[in-house]
């Protein structure tokens, strides 16, 4: 079946740690992201890339770096930079308006600083 | 700046009754808007849409309508089920820059 995966699906780390949640994708979709979910907050808007090897900041891209290498993966690295690193991290694609537009989300990666 | 806003972070309405979730927008340039249930710890669903085109798109027991004057779109859930509960984002699209820009959450409980 067509999807989004993430993982992990939980990751627990120590300040001062780099992590790096995956994010593959096999629908084949050019646009993908990365959101930020807190407590009573909507989706933030780290970084998105339209196309392979291309990749743009969003409104919180701050402590957080990516890359896009291959047209199904978008891994995500929260770096020690990161002051507020604990969260709920989604990944998503879109096949860029061609037919709906619509953002196909996984299951997310819940992140935890110990 | 939030550009999409849900003014209401919660609403409780009685099984079988129905469910009206607000949205307002500052952006004009928006042309297509869109509307994600989530569950906690899961990734958000999406669950119906409407291009700026258009004032009214129906699917089901689920309807949005868009006041473009108003910058406004609504989510109406008629009957209300217990199985609506779970918190509903609005979220809106510059089809040229393919960048979604998503409200803050309402959180929806549907009473049996």
């Amino acid at each position: 079946d067509g999807g989004i995966t993430q993982s992990p699906k939980y990751l627990f780390r120590k300040e001062g740690q780099n992590v790096t949640l995956s994010c593959e994708q096999n629908l084949n979709h050019d646009a993908m992201y990365w959101y930020r979910q807190d407590p009573g907050q909507g989706l933030r808007l780290i970084y998105y890339s339209q196309i392979v090897n291309d990749f743009q900041k969003g409104d919180i891209a701050e402590g957080y770096s990516v890359s896009r290498e291959k047209k199904e993966s978008f891994p995500l690295t929260v770096t020690s930079a990161q002051k507020n690193p604990t969260a709920f991290y989604l990944c998503a694609s879109t096949d860029g308006g061609k037919n709906t537009g619509e953002l196909f989300f996984g299951e997310g990666s819940r992140l935890t600083v110990l | 700046d939030q550009q999409v806003k849900q003014n209401s972070p919660s609403l409780s309405v009685q099984e079988g009754r129905i469910s009206i979730l607000n949205c307002d927008y500052t952006n004009s340039m928006f042309d297509y808007f869109l509307w994600y249930k989530k569950y906690p710890a899961e990734g958000p669903t999406f669950l119906i849409s409407i291009s700026s085109i258009k004032d009214k798109n129906e699917d089901g027991r689920f309807t949005v309508f868009l006041n473009k004057s108003a910058k406004h779109l609504s989510l109406h859930i008629v009957p209300s089920q217990p199985g609506d509960s779970a918190v509903y984002f609005c979220a809106a699209n510059l089809y040229n820059f393919n960048k979604f820009y998503f409200g803050s959450g309402t959180k929806l409980n549907v009473k049996p």
